[in-house]
């Protein structure tokens, strides 16, 4: 299958502290990738889903302020949570969208907010 | 709206017991996709397989089989011969395939243990 990649793997930051996370398609070329939060023992929530080129589209309570995504190619996104504290701590996930059928998903980023 | 509900929470089976996993869904489409992904303790999702709305033949991959039903509206799951490895969280999800939306709809999960 396709194969995604996230960077960090894991992160701990200081409340306050802004953090970047890197989602890559590495063997292929997506348009649109997405990003989820999942926290312990619950399902993945859609945060936002990010189009190459331009702005990404956010799911509503998700603030755009708060978590900027950057869709600058085909082949990277980047989420950072800004000015973190720690109920933003969490497992973020990125995937990314062969077609328009399957997404592909990262290995994930667990970050712990102190 | 879209939905996808997995009744079981946990399951917790004995090494080469077969398991279904079950995933009922609701949808006003016509036109969709569903998906099951494994999620193991490393917390990669693992894409298992794409099935669209208008494919109903069940589909066998190794140890690994799924029954889709349009008529109840389920997609479940089964896993033959179970192992060890197979412990992890499956999720089943549901996303649209017109209206240019093209996103996930997760079930809640079932975790599944494999015991030795």
């Amino acid at each position: 299958g396709a194969v995604v990649s996230q960077h960090p793997s894991w992160v701990i930051c200081k409340s306050g502290t802004s953090v970047k996370i890197e989602c890559r398609s590495l063997d292929f070329q997506a348009t649109t990738m997405f990003w989820y939060r999942q926290f312990p023992k619950q399902s993945l929530m859609l945060m936002a889903t990010s189009n190459e080129g331009s702005k990404a589209t956010y799911e509503q309570g998700v603030e755009k302020d708060k978590f900027l995504i950057n869709h600058a190619s085909l082949t990277l996104s980047t989420l950072t949570v800004t000015s973190a504290h720690p109920e933003d701590s969490s497992f973020y996930i990125c995937s990314a969208m062969i077609g328009v059928e399957t997404q592909y998903f990262g290995p994930g980023t667990r970050l712990l907010v102190l | 709206a879209q939905k996808v509900t997995q009744a079981q929470t946990e399951i917790s089976v004995v090494e080469k017991e077969d398991v279904t996993l079950d995933c009922v869904y609701e949808t006003r489409d016509t036109t969709y996709y569903l998906f099951w992904y494994k999620q193991p303790p490393s917390g990669e999702l693992v894409f298992l397989i794409r099935r669209n709305s208008f494919d109903e033949q069940n589909e066998i991959s190794g140890r690994y089989s799924w029954n889709f039903q349009k008529s109840t509206s389920s997609f479940n799951f089964t896993i033959t011969a179970s192992q060890v490895v197979d412990s992890a969280v499956y999720f089943c999800a549901l996303s649209e395939a017109l209206g240019g939306s093209e996103k996930l709809v997760f079930g809640k999960g079932t975790k599944l243990t494999v015991n030795p």
